[in-house]
């Protein structure tokens, strides 16, 4: 029973345009949302979250958007940047589990 | 400041050998977890501890055993590998669990042939 799913196992974006990186979930008692990053032979890092609350975050070239009654949300980078390179998480949080459920990861690659 | 640390970085174990990982965070958290992730998956939780002395299982705890007798340490222990534990396995922690905003270690890559 997969609760948080990212359909996409990849993206490849141009440097210099937008990465819209999705996610969905399925238990409507999630109220915490966040977004990992993970380079090769590296531990995830967090990069941004979003309070149930809320339908949009931002912090610098990061926003994420969250739309509760699709049980849906999104990563936007922009730009992109080669750097970006790396594996996307999305965890969700709340209702009866106090733990944090993760997406299976989009793999995103910023090429020149 | 180091951060979350974890020992050893690369493992192959024969079937039916045991192990321990180790994991230390030098940031005086309660929230301690381990986490597998396996090709193509998201990270599944093993177990977690809320503090010293307290330790709880997670999604997938068989075949693991943890301990946590101080804030720093919690280490895994594996009894009995088997092949289907090959997997990386991340450390990490969190100073409280309504922030969530886990600290991860650098993994351990674990093959079990």
């Amino acid at each position: 029973d997969q609760q948080v799913k990212q359909n996409s196992p990849s993206l490849s974006v141009q440097e210099g345009r937008i990465s819209i990186l999705n996610c969905d979930y399925t238990n409507s008692m999630f109220d915490y949302f966040l977004w990992y990053k993970k380079y090769p032979a590296e531990g995830p890092t967090f990069l941004i979250s979003i309070s149930s609350i809320k339908d949009k975050n931002e912090d610098g070239r990061f926003t994420v958007f969250l739309n509760k009654s699709a049980k849906h949300l999104s990563l936007h980078i922009v730009p992109s940047q080669p750097g970006d390179s790396a594996v996307y998480f999305c965890a969700a949080y709340g209702g009866h589990t106090d733990k944090l459920i993760f997406g299976t990861g989009t793999r995103l690659q910023v090429f020149p | 400041n180091a951060g979350v640390t974890q020992t050893p970085k690369f493992r192959i174990l024969k079937i039916g050998q045991s192990m321990t990982l180790q994991c230390t965070q030098d940031m005086n958290h309660n929230y301690m977890y381990w986490y597998r992730q396996d090709p193509g998956m998201g990270l599944k939780l093993i177990y977690y501890s809320v503090g010293a002395g307290i330790t709880d299982k997670g999604e997938v705890p068989n075949g693991y055993n943890v301990s946590r007798s101080t804030t720093e340490d919690f280490p895994l222990r594996l009894e009995l590998a088997a092949p289907s534990q090959t997997s990386v396995y991340f450390c990490a922690s969190s100073p409280r669990a309504e922030a969530n905003e886990q600290y991860f270690g650098p993994g351990t890559r674990l093959t079990v042939t």
